[in-house]
């Protein structure tokens, strides 16, 4: 059974670069079937989509995201990551990553996410 | 603002159906039969119930169907539990790598 895990700091302070990690296990992360994702909830507002990537490299991003966002993925270790540069409070949130269809969008499993808070 | 449309709340008591709207646009709903259903509990990691507009994974009740007519797609959870109650989010396609979600729904078990 596909498991994913996120893990990183859950203190970011205002203008520096948020870090996070996704694990996969039961499973490789080198299979033509799927990308990977990355998609937050930040307190009180809508689920966002940051983007996602396949285990070869190419990445796509949100467009609202995109001039600070970084996803990249080390197949060596069924590993993902997910930079943010220049955080505000607006990206307080908890952090999901999931598997996502090649071809229908779905996310399927996802991890139990990680709180982020960005301080000032 | 997100770029698919849904009520901020819905409910319904105990053994009742309640339907949850989605509404895109031609360019997305309107052209893809691919809408996913999500359900995010506090504390737990987000669950898949509806995928392809109306298909169930396995070990989603089938007391969830979705369906969709023109550019608004649609979740019904029938007989309504207590174990309903969650923020359901949809998700559409829009043919390119974007991924479109709503704003979420707010369901209730009175």
């Amino acid at each position: 059974q596909l498991q994913l895990q996120e893990s990183g700091p859950g203190l970011v302070k205002s203008s520096e670069t948020l870090s996070l990690t996704c694990s996969v296990s039961g499973g490789s992360i080198s299979s033509s079937r799927y990308y990977w994702g990355w998609l937050r909830l930040p307190p009180g507002r809508a689920l966002e989509w940051i983007g996602n990537i396949f285990y070869r490299g190419t990445a796509y991003y949100n467009p609202s995201l995109k001039s600070r966002v970084t996803i990249s993925v080390d197949t060596s270790k069924d590993q993902f990551s997910l930079r943010l540069t220049s955080v505000t409070a607006a990206d307080t949130a908890i952090y999901y990553c999931a598997r996502r269809d090649y071809y229908d969008i779905t996310f399927d499993p996802w991890g139990p996410g990680t709180l982020v808070t960005v301080s000032s | 603002q997100s770029a698919l449309t849904q009520p901020p709340s819905a409910s319904g008591s105990p053994g009742q159906s309640v339907t949850i709207s989605c509404t895109g646009t031609s360019s997305d709903i309107g052209s893809y039969n691919y809408v996913s259903w999500y359900r995010l509990h506090p504390g737990k990691a987000p669950q898949l119930m509806i995928f392809d507009v109306n298909k169930r994974p396995s070990g989603v009740p089938d007391r969830f169907s979705g369906s969709k007519s023109g550019n608004t797609a649609s979740l019904t959870v029938s007989g309504l539990q207590a174990e309903d109650e969650g923020d359901y989010y949809c998700s559409s396609s829009a043919g390119s790598n974007d991924v479109l979600l709503g704003g979420g729904t707010k369901l209730t078990v009175l």
